[in-house]
């Protein structure tokens, strides 16, 4: 089976409202962990990373917490907006370059 | 631009025909993957290349598809005798210098319809 999945396929937020995407994988050897957003037509788009020796790491607007300890992956995203529907995987790698994907979330904003 | 491109962005084959998809990685970039994504599903990855090394390609479905990468940038992945289980999405990957990021840039990719 798939080693990196999602607990939601859909979520719907309210605009300016926090969204929290979750994710859980199995392969503890699994040492580096992305996000990625992908819109309608288009490749998926880097957003943040996480390396598994750490619990969190904030960008612009996106945080990632890491929960090793229930192999668990979440990405959240402050003051949601229009711009941010996309669906949004989860993704993996032992360090080998090859790059496991979940199968997906898709936020909608509502307005 | 300075992305990763593809072509076409749209193919549609009978079945039985051979295909082939091209990426142009970012220039420089010695990393380049190829991932097949159904509809609805998370990319799923086919085959990664070193410069003009092909390093794995435990993803590849069947020995109708092949990739190669001779010049170390330009890529084409080739389907033979299409089925109708191929259609998909073929998205290309490219990233930078070994040891400095796994991030990986990808393109638009090529919606392969198989009819």
């Amino acid at each position: 089976g798939e080693s990196v999945g999602l607990h939601l396929p859909t979520l719907s937020v309210q605009e300016g409202d926090n969204s929290i995407i979750n994710c859980a994988y199995s392969n503890s050897a699994s040492d580096y962990f992305i996000w990625y957003k992908q819109e309608s037509g288009k490749g998926p788009q880097f957003i943040i990373d996480i390396r598994s020796n750490m619990d969190k790491r904030q960008g612009q607007r996106v945080t990632v917490l890491l929960n090793k300890t229930v192999k668990h992956l979440s990405l959240q995203i402050a003051a949601t907006q229009p711009g941010d529907s996309a669906v949004y995987f989860c993704a993996e790698t032992a360090g080998d370059d090859k790059i496991i994907f979940g199968k997906g979330t898709r936020l909608h904003i509502l307005p | 631009g300075a992305g990763v491109s593809q072509s076409p962005r749209y193919k549609v084959a009978k079945r039985g025909q051979d295909v082939a998809l091209r990426c142009d990685p970012i220039s420089g970039h010695v990393s380049l993957f190829w991932y097949q994504q159904a509809l609805g599903q998370g990319p799923e990855f086919l085959t990664y290349f070193q410069n003009e090394a092909q390093l794995d390609k435990s993803g590849l479905p069947s020995d109708r598809f092949f990739a190669e990468r001779p010049e170390g940038s330009v890529s084409t992945l080739k389907i033979q005798r299409t089925q109708q289980e191929d259609s998909a999405v073929y998205l290309c990957a490219s990233s930078g210098p070994l040891g400095i990021s796994y991030e990986q840039y990808f393109g638009p990719g090529t919606r392969l319809t198989v009819t």
